[in-house]
C-alpha cells in the first residue's frame, strides 16, 4: 500500500539557520503534495502545496522541492525562528479518486535561540 | 481565509456514552473529512463526505458514524465510547475531489474514561 515517510522525527536548528525537512513517498501515481505545520494543541495548519508537474514552489520563506524520480520531498525553512518550532508533516494524494491524502506522521522541529 | 471549527475542543465522556462532535466550514466546501490523530501513528482518515447525505468509509471506520445533512456541516458520532476512542479528532474540508488542498480545524481532544 502507500506510505510516506519521514527521514527525521526530530530537527534540531539555531534561531536564524536554514532547516531542511525530508518526506519520502511510494506511489508514483501521486500527482499533489502538502506540507503542513501542526503546532502543539493545534490543529495542522497548511503551509505549501506542490504539483507534480512542478520541481519546486517558493512561499514566503519556504520552498518546497519535489524529485520525482526517487520520490522524495523537502521542506525548506529560511532563517528559521522560534515560532517555527512545530511538527511538520507532508500528506500526498494517490490519485484514487476522492482525495484520501496519506499522512507522514511528522518531523518534529526545535529552534533554539 | 477558510474555516473549519470544532464546537468542542475538550471533552471527557464515560465509556458507554454516545458522543457527538461538530465541524462546520463557512467556504462552501464539497469534501468534508473526519480524522483522528494519535502518536506515532500519524493522522487516520474515519469517514469523508463529498456531498450533502453522502458518505464513505475511511481508513478506520469501526465504532463511528457520521451525519452531514447540510453542506457545511459534518458531525461525527460515537455510538458507545470506548476507551481506546480517546484520541484527538480533526475535522477538514476541501473544495472539491481535483485535489485541492485540505484545510484543517483546531481539533477536539476527547477523553473516554
Amino acid at each position: 500500500g502507500e506510505s510516506v515517510g519521514l527521514h527525521l522525527p526530530t530537527l534540531s536548528v539555531q534561531e536564524g539557520d536554514n532547516s531542511i525537512i525530508n518526506c519520502a513517498y511510494s506511489n508514483s501515481a501521486s500527482d499533489y503534495f502538502i506540507w503542513y505545520k501542526q503546532e502543539s494543541g493545534k490543529g495542522p495548519q497548511f503551509i505549501i502545496d506542490i504539483r507534480s508537474n512542478m520541481d519546486k514552489r517558493q512561499g514566503q520563506r519556504v520552498t518546497v522541492l519535489l524529485n520525482k524520480t526517487v520520490k522524495h520531498l523537502s521542506l525548506q525553512i529560511a532563517a528559521t525562528q522560534p515560532g517555527d518550532s512545530a511538527v511538520y508533516f507532508c500528506a500526498e494524494n494517490p490519485n484514487t479518486g476522492f482525495q484520501k491524502l496519506v499522512f507522514g506522521t511528522g518531523t518534529r522541529l526545535l529552534v533554539s535561540p | 481565509d477558510v474555516k473549519v471549527t470544532q464546537s468542542s475542543r475538550y471533552l471527557v465522556k464515560r465509556t458507554g456514552e454516545k458522543v457527538f462532535l461538530e465541524c462546520v466550514q463557512d467556504m462552501d466546501h464539497e469534501n468534508m473529512f473526519w480524522y483522528r490523530q494519535d502518536p506515532g501513528l500519524g493522522l487516520r482518515l474515519i469517514y469523508f463526505s463529498y456531498d450533502v447525505k453522502m458518505k464513505e468509509k475511511g481508513d478506520i471506520p469501526e465504532g463511528y458514524s457520521v451525519s452531514r445533512e447540510k453542506k457545511e456541516r459534518f458531525s461525527l458520532i460515537l455510538e458507545s465510547a470506548s476507551t481506546n476512542q480517546t484520541s484527538m479528532y480533526l475535522c477538514a474540508s476541501s473544495l472539491d475531489i481535483s485535489g485541492n488542498t485540505i484545510y484543517f480545524g483546531e481539533g477536539s481532544w476527547l477523553t473516554v474514561v
